[in-house]
This record gives C-alpha cells, sequence and structure tokens, in this order.
C-alpha cells in the first residue's frame, strides 16, 4: 500500500537554525498538509498546501515557516530562526483530493537545543 | 471553527473485553467528517474509522465500531474483543471542509491500555 515518507525521523538543530524538514507524499494525491504535537498534546493544523500554493494556515504557522513543493514529488516545511518552543512532532499528511481520508506519515521529530 | 472533545485522559480494558471511547464535537457545518485515528508509541497516525455526517448507518471496520449520534454531536469508539496491539492513543477528529481547506480538528486524545 502506498504511504507517505517523512525524512529525517528525528532532527537535532540548535536554537536560531534554520531547519527543513522533508515528505513524499502518496504519488497521486493533490492535497497536502503539515501538523505538528507538541509532546503530551493534540496534533495541531500548521498549513493545508493545494495547486502549489497554500490553501489554509493556522496561527501557528507565523512568518517564519514557509513550505514548498520543489519538484512535483518532495513537500517540504521550513523554518528559520527556530526556537525552542518549535520543538515537536512534525507530521506531513496527504489525500487524493478533499473528500477522501488524509494519510499521514510517520513523523519527524524535532528537538531544538 | 469546529471543536472536538475526549473528556477521558485514559482508559483500560481486559484482552478480549469490549470498550468504548467516547468523543464529543462542535461544528456549525452541516456536512463533515469525523475520524478516529491511533497513534502506537512509535507515534505513526494510523487512521481506524471514517464517518460522514450525512450517513445514517454508523460506521464499522472489522473488530472497530462507530455510535455516531448527530443530534447529540458524539462519535464514540466501540472495540471489540480487544488485543494487545490495541493499546495506543486514540484521536477523535472532525473535518468539516472539502477541498483544499479540509484540515483535521483533533481532540486531545485518549490513552487506551489493555491488560492481559
Amino acid at each position: 500500500e502506498p504511504e507517505v515518507t517523512q525524512t529525517p525521523s528525528h532532527q537535532v538543530t540548535q536554537m536560531g537554525q534554520e531547519v527543513i524538514l522533508r515528505c513524499v507524499p502518496i504519488s497521486n494525491h493533490l492535497y497536502f498538509y503539515w501538523y505538528r504535537q507538541i509532546l503530551g498534546q493534540k496534533v495541531e493544523f500548521l498549513v493545508s498546501f493545494y495547486n502549489n500554493e497554500i490553501s489554509e494556515k493556522s496561527e501557528i504557522f507565523d512568518d517564519r515557516f514557509s513550505v514548498e513543493r520543489p519538484d512535483g514529488s518532495n513537500f517540504t516545511l521550513k523554518i528559520r530562526s527556530t526556537k525552542l518552543e518549535d520543538s515537536a512532532m512534525y507530521f506531513c499528511a496527504s489525500s487524493g483530493d478533499g473528500y477522501q481520508p488524509q494519510h499521514f506519515g510517520d513523523g519527524t521529530r524535532l528537538s531544538i537545543l | 471553527a469546529q471543536t472536538v472533545t475526549q473528556s477521558q485522559p485514559e482508559m483500560s480494558v481486559q484482552e478480549a473485553e469490549t470498550v468504548t471511547l467516547s468523543c464529543t464535537y462542535d461544528t456549525s457545518e452541516s456536512d463533515y467528517y469525523l475520524f478516529w485515528y491511533k497513534q502506537p508509541p512509535s507515534r505513526q497516525m494510523i487512521l481506524v474509522i471514517r464517518q460522514e455526517a450525512y450517513k445514517q448507518q454508523n460506521a464499522t471496520e472489522n473488530r472497530f465500531s462507530v455510535n455516531f449520534q448527530k443530534a447529540a454531536k458524539s462519535f464514540s469508539l466501540k472495540i471489540s474483543d480487544s488485543q494487545l496491539g490495541d493499546a495506543a492513543m486514540y484521536f477523535c477528529a472532525c473535518q468539516t471542509a472539502t477541498g483544499a481547506n479540509s484540515k483535521l480538528t483533533f481532540g486531545k486524545g485518549i490513552t487506551l491500555s489493555v491488560r492481559p
């Protein structure tokens, strides 16, 4: 069964540095999402992406965050000037259309030191 | 905006028994989808079951079934014949829009333990 893959599984970065989290959605999917889960808390929506542009973003997704689909297969989340509070599990998800369930990757654990 | 509430932080069930996990939600939309996702210790997010709000029939998926009470905005998950592998965090989620803005709103989750 096709799946969403995320790399790396764990990323450790110094505060203030930039980090890029990578995702390869399921190949025929058109809708892409990033979610965040701080340890012990609920999963929170960050951003949705369709047709090469952001469809919706939450208040968490401030101007330090950006997303890109550079080559038609990868979907990346970049965080500039990282803060301690960015430490969390980041999940990428994709769906074939807006009516289909979202399939999640295994997540990237981001640790900011 | 929609909200999802899971008021029980944890539950425990004996192996082979049945357990019900509760969830309530609130939305002003007439059309929406409800989901239960499972998150084992590996922290993957695995879709368990999905319910379309316009369908009156409760969704079932093998040992998993839901009790969808639309008027009460309640969406509980029943796990029958519980297995050790069912031990995980379970999240209830709501999706009120479709297309490009179809984000999921999650509850806080419930930790289910299964006693051998």
